[in-house]
């Protein structure tokens, strides 16, 4: 079993839709999440960093960690064609070590 | 803030040969810079994490012979794939850890994609 579970996609939306993203993981250890956007061929950028439970908003985009079952959401609102790429979920165990744990990444198609 | 530059960003070359791959952090000192390798349509890989100052930690799997990696200062590593061979070829990403800030993340350069004929 893999530490992080994504389904790869890809997934499809029409523009103006509510794009909910997700991720799974077993290892309670996880105390930090994030969520990286890829655009094909570039490096990913940086979108959401959460720290333990709870939710994150900014802008368009809320993050949500459930601790309890190990569940990480990414949901953009009013999805636009130009938040096509792929999107990847990371984790990191408490401080003392800086490596992260990515998911695979889900392709997101938002469809005008 | 926080931006970090590769180069190049595409590079060919013969099999056999080596290439060096460099990235930096623009704004902000980056104590530990990570290497990732990619391929297409799958997630990032972690081949080593390198400090400044001192040797790079390599995952298990990766020849350290092969990937060399120096961190000489707070905004510079480099990685060179030594006597390059077509399996070599993929898409290498580093990212750059910030240091004294709250959020204590990663922040990845753009990408450099190699192949080897």
């Amino acid at each position: 079993q893999k530490e992080v579970e994504q389904d790869p996609g890809p997934l499809s939306v029409p523009e103006g839709a509510i794009v909910s993203l997700n991720c799974t993981y077993s290892n309670s250890a996880f105390q930090y999440f994030m969520w990286y956007r890829q655009y094909s061929r570039k490096g990913p950028e940086l979108l959401m960093y959460t720290y333990s439970s709870g939710n994150k908003e900014d802008g368009r985009f809320t993050a949500q960690v459930d601790k309890s079952s190990k569940y990480i959401s990414l949901f953009i609102r009013d999805s636009q064609p130009s938040d096509s790429a792929t999107y990847l979920c990371a984790m990191k165990y408490t401080s003392g070590t800086y490596k992260y744990i990515f998911g695979t990444g889900t392709r997101l198609k938002v469809l005008a | 803030g926080a931006v970090v530059s590769q180069h190049p960003s595409w590079v060919i070359c013969k099999s056999g040969t080596s290439v060096k791959i460099e990235c930096r952090s623009l704004d902000f000192q980056a104590t530990t810079m990570f290497w990732y390798r990619q391929f297409p349509k799958q997630s990032l890989m972690l081949m080593a994490t390198s400090n400044e100052g001192s040797k790079a930690t390599y995952e298990q799997g990766v020849e350290k012979d092969k990937f060399l990696i120096n961190h000489a200062s707070l905004t510079l590593s480099t990685l060179t794939v030594t006597s390059a061979h077509p399996e070599d070829s993929s898409f290498y990403i580093c990212s750059a850890r910030t240091s004294g800030r709250s959020t204590d993340t990663q922040y990845f350069g753009p990408g450099t994609r190699l192949t080897v004929l």
